[in-house]
């Protein structure tokens, strides 16, 4: 799977847009761009995916560049419940025994 | 959506004693689960990937026998640390696919985890 590189940490204030940054150049064709987040102390959760369309859900938006080598995950209206380590995980979509690997995520923390 | 349940939520033990840990998937089916253990302020690191009906498969550096993975139902998989000792104290978190959601896509549902901790 390819590897992704993302900011050790960001702030973003209460109601404003969270843009969370990824970088994964060595991207191949059939991969997808996951991303999970981790509330302090619980499971991951996932949040959403794409492979190369822009992407949208009640929870965020997935913004794919068109040579897929980065993306940006959109939380439009941040809240203090969305503090959490962000995983940007690069990996195919299909098979049983597909593993995600975790890389070291981005630390949002909404400030009030 | 998927629920993964995991039990117990937090455990303390002695030294040299062995934990067991259940994780369960609560309305689907799993013949595939995963296990990860995450240190404090660190990411998740993964285990073991839990087969049913057949042996686990440990990643690199996983000691087998110490951390003995069952996965006897396509609902239940449990992870044992054997003797454990402190430095063995770890979240250790469960996941599975729900391939009916999603459109079939790679999505993992995480259990809560659960925090061992060893005197």
């Amino acid at each position: 799977d390819a590897k992704t590189t993302q900011p050790p940490s960001m702030d973003c204030a209460e109601g404003r847009a969270a843009n969370l940054p990824c970088n994964h150049s060595t991207i191949s064709g059939n991969e997808y761009v996951y991303w999970y987040r981790q509330i302090h102390s619980q499971g991951p959760q996932y949040i959403i995916h794409g492979l190369k369309n822009n992407e949208t859900n009640e929870m965020a938006s997935l913004i794919i560049t068109e040579d897929r080598k980065s993306s940006t995950l959109i939380l439009p209206h941040a809240t203090l419940r969305d503090t959490a380590v962000y995983y940007c995980i690069v990996t195919f979509e299909r098979g049983a025994t597909n593993k995600l690997i975790f890389g070291t995520g981005t630390l949002l923390a909404v400030q009030p | 959506g998927a629920v993964v349940s995991q039990h117990p939520s937090w455990v303390i033990c002695k030294s040299g004693t062995s934990v067991k840990i259940e994780c369960r998937s609560l309305d689907f089916q799993a013949t595939t689960m995963f296990w990860y253990r995450q240190f404090p302020k660190q990411s998740l690191m993964l285990m073991a990937t839990s087969n049913e009906g057949s042996k686990a498969t440990y990643e690199q550096g996983v000691e087998k026998d110490k951390f003995l993975i069952n996965h006897a139902s396509l609902t239940l998989s449990t992870l044992t640390v054997t003797s454990a000792h402190p430095e063995d104290s770890s979240f250790y978190i469960c996941s599975a696919r729900d391939w009916s959601l999603h459109s079939g896509a790679n999505v993992l549902t995480f259990g809560a985890g659960s925090r061992l901790t060893v005197l």
